[in-house]
């Protein structure tokens, strides 16, 4: 099974709503990204959980909040977006945390927010 | 500011034909280069990397050009098909985590 899911497809929600989107991976990867992609641009890191301990938070801000509670999921937890929050939210996973690891990359949520 | 830079912006191509994507770095440290493929509506999936040891490298029809000197690196997509129509991002890493992406080509072939 090489595939990362991500749940839900897509996600409608109010400025005031709280949400969780969810990643999941069962390849024994011990490395855990989420990603913010807006439309026609790169995907932008937000946070790495190496070995379900998070590593790098690329200064997001907190109404964004990841969660790892085992080695095979990733929530992230959103509360009081912003319409320009609305973009595609990627999970990936590498087998390490080494740049020579290929991070493989979930479908994505579309997230909106009105 | 990015890190990377990527050209085209978008580019066409006829059925068979070649398509180049060029990207530029600055940061020397830099040492390790994949190129992602993204299909609408879907994540990026890995395509070809390449080290700056190598100044060539080839899987299948697609092909990585290294430049070091010049800090430069492309994709050359060989006998271009409409199943490559697509949206490509060169990336660099030279940390453990972090890839810095070029800011994407979208890959048009016609039949």
């Amino acid at each position: 099974d090489t595939e990362v899911t991500q749940t839900p497809k897509h996600l409608v929600m109010g400025m005031t709503n709280k949400k969780s989107l969810k990643c999941e991976q069962h390849m024994g990867h011990r490395a855990m990204y989420w990603y913010k992609q807006k439309a026609k641009k790169p995907p932008e890191l937000m946070f790495v959980y190496s070995y379900e301990k998070l590593s790098i938070n690329e200064s997001v801000p907190s109404r964004f909040s990841p969660e790892c509670p085992n080695s095979s999921l990733l929530n992230l937890h959103l509360h009081a977006l912003q319409p320009e929050d609305s973009a595609l939210y990627l999970c990936a996973s590498s087998q390490e945390p080494l740049r020579e690891n290929e991070q493989f990359f979930g479908p994505g949520t579309r997230l909106t927010v009105l | 500011q990015q890190q990377v830079k990527q050209s085209p912006q978008s580019l066409i191509v006829q059925k068979g034909g070649i398509s180049i994507i060029n990207c530029a770095y600055e940061n020397t440290a830099f040492d390790y280069f994949p190129w992602y493929q993204q299909f609408p509506g879907k994540g990026p999936a890995l395509l070809i990397a390449i080290r700056p040891d190598v100044s060539e490298k080839k899987e299948g029809r697609f092909t990585i050009s290294f430049n070091k000197s010049a800090k430069q690196f492309s994709l050359h997509i060989m006998d271009s098909q409409p199943g490559d129509s697509a949206t490509y991002f060169c990336a660099a890493n030279n940390d453990d985590y972090k890839l810095s992406f070029g800011a994407g080509t979208t890959v048009t072939v016609r039949a």
